[in-house]
């Protein structure tokens, strides 16, 4: 139980296209998913925290019209990066909190993004 | 100063060796201490979840908290070569779910 699965795992695109990011919970029903970042040998940054039906809360430095976040249902949020750029290239990873264990945070995979 | 400090590694044993992997805090109010194993280009795993301090142990994985000198440890006991792996610390304060990670140890084990 408790998987979150990703998807594109990878996606290579072109500088200034946008790239859609998918994460489910394909077991369990998330109210809240979680959205990091993730450079080469560094730990994750969290980049937003989401609710379901509510706006997404962004931490500090990060451009909300730049990574957009939707979450529209228990089981699927979406991050999207707009107008990419060779430095948004990096490993974005999902997570998702199952109720009742708030503490318990379930990955999902990964998805490398390249942005050439 | 950094809220929780890892030591990035690499490091490196035999298979068998019993290694410790360590985490120290700042934050005196954090409650919940979680490990994750995290193989290369995957996302972190949940191994061990911890409240307070003490030992919570789970076949050959032993996590260890000292909130009074603000020290988490890892054990794993007979390393295997599939143990090899970056294991990062997270710990979160009570109601609030948004835990705050290390940077992670990389840890090698040869056969």
């Amino acid at each position: 139980g408790a998987v979150v699965s990703q998807h594109p795992s990878w996606v290579i695109c072109k500088s200034g296209t946008s790239v859609k990011i998918e994460c489910r919970s394909l077991d369990f029903q998330a109210t809240t998913m979680f959205w990091y970042r993730q450079f080469p040998k560094q730990s994750l940054m969290l980049m937003a925290t989401s609710n379901e039906g509510s706006k997404a809360t962004y931490e500090q430095g990060v451009e909300k019209d730049k990574f957009l976040i939707n979450h529209a249902s228990l089981t699927l949020s979406t991050l999207t990066v707009t107008s990419a750029h060779p430095e948004d290239s990096s490993f974005y990873i999902c997570s998702a909190r199952a109720h009742p264990s708030p503490n318990e945070q379930f990955f999902g995979p990964g998805t490398r993004l390249t942005v050439l | 100063q950094k809220e929780v400090e890892q030591d990035p590694g690499p490091l490196s044993v035999p298979e068998g060796a019993i290694v410790s992997l360590n985490c120290t805090y700042s934050n005196s109010a954090f409650q919940y201490f979680m490990w994750y194993r995290q193989y290369s280009r995957k996302g972190p795993e949940l191994l061990m979840y911890t409240y307070s301090s003490g030992n919570k142990e789970d076949g050959r994985f032993t996590a260890q908290v000292d909130k009074s000198s603000k020290y988490i440890s890892l054990f794993i006991r007979d390393s295997q070569p599939s143990d090899s792996a970056t294991y990062l610390c997270a710990m979160n304060q009570g109601g609030s779910y948004i835990p705050t990670f290390g940077r992670g140890t990389s840890l090698i084990v040869h056969p």
